[in-house]
């Protein structure tokens, strides 16, 4: 099965609200990235932790190896948030990212 | 933030030609990988490269596919000879430091879009 479990598959968020997306791992990870992938298919990094809690603007990670998750929240959501986010393991022992599936974010006025 | 640089954006070849990727990584990275993504699904890894070796490669590492980079200039993705179910979006990553390190955030290319017809 998937090593990188990512929910929900698919989020409408209206401006100025805010949600949670989530990562669960079925095997120990090292470290997580998070990115946003937009409309021309780049990935921009937002977040890379090998513990706790990160906060950039309106975002903030969390990583807890221990329980085998990681998180991403967006607040006050801007209509620039829409795109795909993906969370992106470091496996341990490996030297490689294995990816989720994907949340497509849609941002509406 | 630190930049790598992928150059075609696009490509369109047939099917049986060769075809060479190229990636230009972040100035001071030594660690090079490359990733597939086949529209609408999720990125997979293929390989990765330091010193001049391939350390690690996954199964869609074809043995028609190869790797290098000559005197610090680009890191390459060769394929030859193509197949249609090479037709995928290919991005070029690189790192300071290797994944085991608390450096090994990778950074990505914009990604180069191949059409295998």
């Amino acid at each position: 099965g998937d090593q990188v479990e990512q929910s929900p598959s698919a989020l409408s968020l209206h401006e100025g609200t805010g949600s949670a997306l989530r990562c669960n791992f079925t095997t120990t990870m090292r470290a997580v990235q998070w990115f946003q992938q937009n409309s021309r298919g780049s990935l921009i990094n937002l977040f890379y932790l090998a513990s706790g809690t990160k906060e950039n603007g309106r975002l903030k990670s969390t990583f807890n190896s221990k329980e085998s998750y990681s998180t991403l929240h967006i607040r006050d959501a801007q209509l620039e948030d829409s795109g795909t986010y993906f969370c992106a393991a470091h496996t341990e022992g490996a030297d490689r990212l294995t990816f989720g599936k994907g949340t497509q974010l849609i941002i509406q006025p | 933030g630190p930049k790598v640089l992928q150059i075609p954006s696009h490509q369109i070849i047939d099917m049986g030609q060769m075809v060479t990727l190229n990636c230009d990584p972040v100035s001071n990275h030594l660690y090079f990988y490359w990733y597939k993504q086949i529209l609408g699904q999720q990125m997979e890894f293929l390989v990765n490269f330091y010193n001049g070796k391939v350390m690690e490669k996954s199964k869609l590492f074809k043995d028609q596919f190869s790797v290098e980079r000559p005197d610090g200039s680009y890191f390459t993705l060769k394929i030859q000879p193509t197949a249609l179910e090479d037709s995928a979006v290919y991005f070029c990553a690189s790192s300071s430091d290797w994944g085991g390190s608390n450096y090994a955030e990778q950074f990505f290319g914009p990604g180069t879009r191949l059409t295998v017809l």
